[in-house]
């Protein structure tokens, strides 16, 4: 059965620290993995990964993905309080016997950030 | 246009009420999804739709029956439902898994059966 952890649960930090968001995982058939960013309703895509150690980045997110530990982080610098919210990690594996790829995601991390 | 949309943004129906959930994308997808969200969970897939035929049912109830008229839309057919499927129900597409595309989703539809 697919998995995906993600640590920690959750975090509270002050406003101008730097964050490290965990996700390690064991899928079948490993396609890609994603963060995505959920503040009140749909998650909000943030990035893909499939390549090993090639660092995705965006403002002051960034991430990276290491397929032979099987895990990827979620960086984030300079945090502000509209960071707060939950980072889901999910990983698209084979869907074995439907041809088909299935997101597993983590149970998410909760990042408040307060003034 | 990179948006998935979903109407209604919030339903309440009856246990006896028949409903139905709809998700549009004009992106070219060829795959789409649906994910049934409780509070403070991830989401969790109900169905695939790879090219307009269900290709993955995630063990759900028959009181849940999706519909994929065309590669635009995916309908979420609703009856007979139960107080503990209130949930936020959340539509997704994708370009069909020949590579590691993103899905995109809907900002999603909050369900609450009474």
């Amino acid at each position: 059965e697919d998995k995906v952890v993600q640590s920690p649960l959750s975090l509270v930090v002050h406003e101008g620290d730097t964050v490290t968001l965990n996700c390690s995982y064991e899928v079948t058939n490993f396609r890609s993995l994603l963060w995505y960013k959920q503040e009140k309703k749909a998650p909000t895509f943030l990035f893909m990964l499939t390549s090993s150690g090639i660092e995705k980045k965006s403002g002051r997110l960034s991430s990276i993905l290491d397929k032979k530990e099987l895990f990827s982080i979620l960086n984030i610098t300079a945090t502000q309080t509209g960071d707060s919210a939950v980072y889901l990690c999910a990983v698209k594996g084979l869907y074995s016997g439907a041809g088909s790829y299935q997101l597993t995601f983590g149970k998410g991390t909760k990042l408040s950030v307060i003034p | 246009d990179t948006e998935v949309t979903q109407t209604p943004k919030h339903l309440v129906m009856g246990m006896t009420n028949k409903k139905s959930l709809k998700c549009e994308q004009h992106m070219g997808h060829r795959a789409m999804y649906w994910y049934k969200q409780k509070a403070k969970k991830p989401p969790e897939l109900m169905f695939v739709y790879s090219y307009e035929k269900l290709s993955i049912n995630e063990s759900v109830p028959s009181r849940f029956s999706p519909e994929c008229p065309n590669s635009s839309l995916l309908n979420l057919h609703l009856h007979a439902l139960q107080p503990e499927d209130s949930a936020l129900y959340l539509c997704a597409s994708s370009q069909v898994d020949q590579g590691a595309y993103e899905q995109y989703f809907g900002p999603g539809t909050r369900l609450t059966v009474t």
